[in-house]
Formats: structure tokens, C-alpha cells, sequence
């Protein structure tokens, strides 16, 4: 089975720390992806990336970059977190190809305080 | 974007009964996935269809897609307590796909 695994289940940083958000995966996956969950909202992405060092921006990638430098792992950076960046954060992969299922990691809730 | 849109935001039902979710959506599609999450949980792939097809089934799962109508329903038949989850449909182009905003349901014992 895919295994997505995120550094951490729950984090806490304070307003204008840099905030790193890691993402591994086990399956050779060409595509990675960061979404943020905010109730009422639903999922939308904020980066993606199809191969190493490669990265498209998603629907808001304000006040985000991504680091893509080895296949298995993607990072979410928070240049300087802000309180409107508390939410969950999930990260996915997919293989290759048209509209591939997503394989889910259990997410990150980050409060920025 | 072509976000999917999930109807009703919410369902309520009694173990054993069905429950159907619906999901439109606004623009051509070449496929429309859905998806659950349990409370606290990451998102789990449940059923592909593509644009060609018009029903699929796993399991208790059946996806209809109406591709005339531009929406897709879901039903979960026999309905068991551990089907307590969102629902969600996706939608999109070739690598990445856009989420609804999904569908809440409670199976009550």
C-alpha cells in the first residue's frame, strides 16, 4: 500500500516564524501535492509539483513556497506564518498519468498563534 | 476552477439504510473520482469513473456519472456505523483535480 507521511500530526508556531511542513512518500510517485482544509471551504491546493525541482502554483499559493529537491519528498514553507494559516494541511501523491487517485497523508493541524 | 459541489452538506440515516450524495459540477470532465475522510483522517481514494462510463461498483459502492447533466451520484447501500465520514467528489485536468466541498454523513447505530 502507499504510505504518505507528514512530519507532524499538530503543530504550533507563533505569527512571522518560518514554518516547515514535510511530506514523504514511498511510492515512487511522480506527483505531490499540498492542500489546506478549512471548514466550509473544503480542500484546495496550494502547490503541486510533477517532478523533482518542478512546482506549479495550485489555487493560493499566496504566503507559500514548496522544495521539491529529492522524488519521495515535498515541503510546504510558511516564509513568515501568519494567524489567517491555521488550518490543516494535506499532503497527497499520485503516479503519472490522467487524473491518478490521490494517496492521502493524515495531515498536519497547524495553529499559528 | 471546476470544483464539484456535494448535495445535501449533510446526512443523517439509521445503520442498514442507503445513502445517496450528489455531486455537479460545471465544466466537461474526463473522469469524476470520489473520496472519504474520517474525522481527523487524511482523504482515501474510493472510485474512478470516467467520462465514458455511466455506472461503477465496489462493494457497497455504486457511481453513477450523467455527463449530459453534468453530476454524479454516490450510494453507499447496507450502511454500517464505520461508514461515518465525509464524502468527497473530485473533478479536474491531467495531474491535479479540484475537491467539493463534500458531504458530511452520520450512520447512527
Amino acid at each position: 500500500d502507499v504510505k504518505v507521511t507528514q512530519s507532524s500530526r499538530y503543530l504550533v508556531k507563533r505569527t512571522g516564524e518560518k514554518v516547515f511542513l514535510e511530506c514523504v512518500q514511498d511510492m515512487d510517485h511522480e506527483n505531490m501535492f499540498w492542500y489546506r482544509q478549512d471548514p466550509g471551504l473544503g480542500l484546495r491546493l496550494i502547490y503541486f509539483s510533477y517532478d523533482v525541482k518542478m512546482k506549479e502554483k495550485g489555487d493560493i499559493p499566496e504566503g507559500y513556497s514548496v522544495s521539491r529537491e529529492k522524488k519521495e519528498r515535498f515541503s510546504l514553507i510558511l516564509e513568515s506564518a501568519s494567524t489567517n494559516q491555521t488550518s490543516m494541511y494535506l499532503c497527497a501523491s499520485s503516479s503519472d498519468g490522467l487524473n491518478q487517485p490521490q494517496h492521502f497523508g493524515d495531515g498536519t493541524r497547524l495553529s499559528i498563534l | 476552477s471546476q470544483q464539484g459541489e456535494e448535495d445535501p452538506q449533510a446526512l443523517s440515516i439509521q445503520e442498514g439504510e442507503n445513502a445517496t450524495m450528489n455531486c455537479s459540477y460545471k465544466t466537461s470532465i474526463n473522469n469524476l473520482q470520489w473520496y472519504r475522510q474520517n474525522s481527523g483522517r487524511g482523504l482515501v481514494h474510493l472510485i474512478l469513473i470516467r467520462s465514458n462510463e455511466r455506472e461503477k461498483h465496489s462493494g457497497r459502492l455504486r457511481v453513477t456519472l450523467d455527463t449530459s447533466k453534468k453530476s454524479s451520484s454516490l450510494l453507499i447501500t447496507a450502511s454500517r456505523a464505520a461508514d461515518t465520514a465525509s464524502y468527497f467528489c473530485a473533478t479536474g485536468g491531467y495531474q491535479k483535480v479540484t475537491f467539493g466541498i463534500g458531504t458530511k454523513l452520520q450512520v447512527i447505530p
